[in-house]
């Protein structure tokens, strides 16, 4: 079964909308993170964003934020104002406490910002 | 301060040989990653080291590949008798220590197996 699962493999936003990526998981452990990243056509991974399963808020950096639906075990990405700048793919993980320390990414989404 | 850096950055080699991918993590960060992006998907899972303890090779998809790291230092992956499925992007990875903390990327040495 996949643990993680991004159903949108491609996104479109007008710049300055906001933008919902979405992200389901599957554990049976009672404690997790989940963490977005982001890759631009250059490669490199950027951490954005990231949410304890024991965390009673919301997570937010800047324009991102995450929306944690623990019972519903979906954690969707949201970008505020979105700009240019933002056309990347984006990939929610999941990282188990019990289960080894490895990252265990989804397939990505890619986001297209247009003006 | 100086980030996860890789090299090469790209490698080109024939079918048959072996190669090494190097990682220098962030200073300091006791656990390293390393991940296989193929074109157009996820990153895949290939080892982890936590100090000193035995590394996590769940990952490694057969054992044409190797990885050593000395200390808490430079990793070394190593691929033997290269196929072309074997080419893809490999990233590595560090973090502080375990547990819920975010993995920072170094910018990937990309193989192609030609």
């Amino acid at each position: 079964a996949q643990k993680i699962t991004q159903t949108q493999p491609g996104m479109f936003v007008q710049e300055k909308e906001a933008v919902t990526l979405d992200c389901t998981y599957d554990t049976s452990d009672p404690s997790y993170g989940l963490f977005w990243y982001k890759q631009p056509s250059s490669g490199e991974m950027i951490f954005l964003i990231y949410q304890g399963s024991y965390d009673q808020q919301n997570a937010t950096e800047g324009r991102y934020s995450l929306n944690f639906q623990k019972a519903r075990k979906s954690a969707n990405l949201v970008i505020s104002a979105s700009q240019l700048g933002d056309s990347a793919m984006y990939f929610c993980a999941m990282r188990e406490v019990y289960n080894t320390d490895k990252l265990i990414f989804g397939t990505g989404t890619r986001l297209q910002v247009f003006p | 301060g100086a980030g996860v850096s890789q090299s090469p950055s790209n490698k080109v080699t024939e079918k048959g040989k072996d190669v090494e991918l190097r990682c220098d993590p962030i200073s300091g960060h006791t656990a390293l990653y390393w991940y296989r992006q193929r074109l157009g998907q996820g990153l895949e899972f290939l080892i982890y080291f936590q100090g000193n303890s035995a590394p996590d090779k769940s990952g490694l998809p057969s054992d044409r590949f190797s990885a050593e790291r000395t200390g808490e230092s430079v990793s070394t992956l190593t691929i033997q008798r290269t196929q072309q499925e074997d080419s893809a992007v490999y990233l590595c990875a560090s973090s502080p220590r375990t547990g819920l903390y975010e993995q920072y990327f170094g910018p990937g040495t990309r193989l192609t197996v030609t």
